[in-house]
């Protein structure tokens, strides 16, 4: 019930292209979903965030959309770019608790 | 605003040996969390602070490895002895919301 499933584990999109990563979850009582980016030999990096009370949140390309009655919810990066090429963890929390993390999808953009 | 800074980059010592990794967190960042990142895997935590407090350390292997936050500022991490299985890269990370995290480059750890 803790886990957070992540998939797919690897995605290729053309450049400009829309990369979509994808979420579920079980654990109703979780009420923050981050979306982490990590590029080879750094930490990871909070890229957007949502909370379940908003079925859909923005920042420049990259979109979360939320689906609370499904228990999933996903990242689009739109007009994607060679230098959106990272490994993308999404995660789950509730409240004091820690962060539960997807097992991370290695996205490839193709110039 | 400096990062995270964690120290060494890169580890490499024969099993049995002992080790020890230090992080320092941003600046008024009162929590303070090491994780361990397999190839390929998403971060596992090992032990989160509150200040100089250890408030989660259920998954933290106690046999052989220790951390210690004494000033509830910068924090070191211990494995005595390391096991070849322990090779892994070693993430501190800070947060002042218990929200956001903020991650150093990690500590690569390798152990022949």
């Amino acid at each position: 019930q803790q886990q957070v499933k992540q998939s797919p584990q690897s995605l290729i999109v053309q450049k400009g292209g829309i990369s979509i990563i994808n979420c579920a979850y079980e654990n109703t009582a979780f009420d923050y979903f981050p979306w982490y980016q990590q590029f080879p030999g750094k930490g990871p990096a909070l890229l957007i965030a949502i909370r379940p009370d908003v079925s859909e949140k923005k920042e420049g390309r990259f979109t979360i959309s939320f689906n609370k009655s499904a228990k999933q919810f996903s990242l689009h990066i739109m007009d994607s770019q060679p230098g959106d090429s990272a490994t993308y963890f999404c995660a789950a929390k509730s409240g004091n608790y820690q962060l539960i993390w997807g097992a991370g999808t290695k996205l490839i953009i193709k110039p | 605003e400096a990062g995270v800074v964690q120290s060494p980059r890169y580890k490499i010592i024969e099993k049995k040996q002992p080790v020890a990794f230090w992080c320092n967190p941003i600046s008024g960042h009162n929590t303070l969390y090491w994780y361990l990142q397999n190839l390929g895997q998403g971060p596992e935590l090992l032990i989160r602070y509150e200040n100089e407090e250890a408030v989660d350390d259920s998954q933290l292997p106690k046999d052989r490895f220790s951390a210690e936050r004494l000033k509830g500022v910068d924090s070191t991490l211990k494995i005595q002895p390391a096991e070849l299985g322990d090779s892994a890269v070693y993430l501190c990370a800070s947060s002042l919301n218990k929200e956001e995290q903020f991650f150093g480059p990690g500590t690569r750890l390798t152990v022949l």
